[in-house]
Parts: C-alpha cells; structure tokens; sequence
C-alpha cells in the first residue's frame, strides 16, 4: 500500500481527456511539489510534470498537473494511443524523510 | 548530451551482496544530487536512496535501510549502491536517475539510465 494513493488503471478513448488523481496528506503532497512519470516498463520513465504544474520542454501541452491541498492530478487531453502507458505521481515526505511514489495508474486507450 | 549508464545487476543468491555502479557523463556530475529507483517484476517505481552533489548527505528508503549504502565518487563521475544482505525482495530493474538540483531532495528527475537487473534466488 502506497502512501500516496493513484488508482490502479485509468481509461479513456482517442481525444478524450482522462485525469489521474494522487491522493497524499500533510507530510507529502501539500507541503511538497509533485511530479509526474510516464513510463513504460523495461524503459526509462519520462518526466511529464515538475513542481506540480509546470511541463518540461518537449512536453506537450496536452499534458496538465494541478494540486490542492492533499491531492494532486495529472490530466491529459486529446488522448492517443500512443500514451498509453503506466503513470506515477511523486513526492518528498518530510516525516519519513524519503521519496515517494504513487502506486501508478495503467492507462488504455480504448 | 546527458547519459547515465549503469552496470553490476546480476543474479545472486539470497543473502548475498552485489555493488552497482552508475557512470554519468554529458554534464557536471559534482553538481548534482543522484537517485537510485527501482521496479520489481510486476510492480511499480520504488524510491531507493539519494545522496548529495557532494556525498556528505543521503537518504534510504525504509526496505534497504541498514542494508544498501549508497555512494558517490565525482572524480570518476560514477554513483554507487552497495547492496547487502538481499532477499527476494530486492530483486528489480535498478535505475538511477538524476534530479536537476545541487541541494533539493525532490523525486525531480530530468535524466534516467535504462537500468540494470537484480536478480536474488537461490
């Protein structure tokens, strides 16, 4: 069990918009950035979102992250095939003085 | 251009040790923190450990405290995670990665190595 909750699989059709919620508390997610992971095993996960919202460059601007209080999301719109993928959220724990993860999310495009 | 290329996985037995290692180039090693991160067969990315630009500060993941030691020597711009002591548990695809910073903790990470596999059975 993850401290910080994602549900394990997620689905939307091409050009749909899904969102991915992570759920964390006081020690993580609301006093720390979140970051967000695409990844497809056996390969190097790709950074999606830093600082909870910001896109890094290449980055489309399909992909969105938004966080209030102990919840964060990562929103994808004009969804592709292509992007289906597991994604993860991430984030300092200031009491467990550690890195976390989220569980991940399996995304299928129908 | 940025690479990150580790090396050391393997199978061994239960028990046991084994010493990765992850080579950097394409940037100022000295000047950033480095993260091991790891994904068991089946599961999702687990957090690892993380040590300073300059090694004096690391952090552990409760599942390898007391067991992994994480180290690095910026004159041979190479990470390393000594791995001791492993279960069944340990076995995964080890990644390091590197985060942006000289000094935030952050799971911030920009670049990825593509891994290399640990395997413990007996």
């Amino acid at each position: 069990q993850s401290v910080l909750t994602q549900p394990p699989s997620a689905s939307g059709t091409p050009g749909q918009r899904v969102t991915i919620s992570c759920s964390g508390s006081s020690s993580n997610v609301e006093n720390y950035y979140v970051y967000w992971y695409q990844h497809f095993p056996g390969t190097a996960p790709k950074l999606l979102i830093y600082n909870n919202n910001q896109r890094p460059s290449g980055v489309p601007d399909r992909f969105s992250g938004s966080k209030s209080g102990t919840s964060a999301s990562l929103a994808i719109s004009g969804l592709r095939s292509e992007e289906e993928a597991d994604y993860y959220c991430a984030a300092w724990d200031g009491s467990l003085s550690a890195a976390l993860f989220g569980g991940g999310t399996k995304l299928t495009v129908l | 251009q940025v690479q990150l290329v580790e090396s050391g996985g393997g199978v061994v037995q239960p028990g046991r040790s084994l010493r990765l290692s992850c080579a950097a180039s394409g940037f100022s090693f000295s000047n950033h923190v480095i993260h091991w991160v790891r994904q068991a067969p089946g599961k999702g990315l687990e957090w690892v450990a993380l040590i300073s630009y300059d090694g004096t500060s690391y952090y552990y993941a409760d599942s390898v405290k007391g067991r992994f030691t994480i180290s690095r020597d910026n004159s041979k711009n190479t990470l390393y995670l000594q791995m001791s002591s492993l279960t069944i548990e340990d076995t995964a695809l080890y990644y390091c990665a590197r985060a942006p910073y000289t000094s935030s903790w952050s799971p911030y990470f920009d670049y990825w190595g593509q891994g290399t596999l640990v395997t413990v059975s007996s």
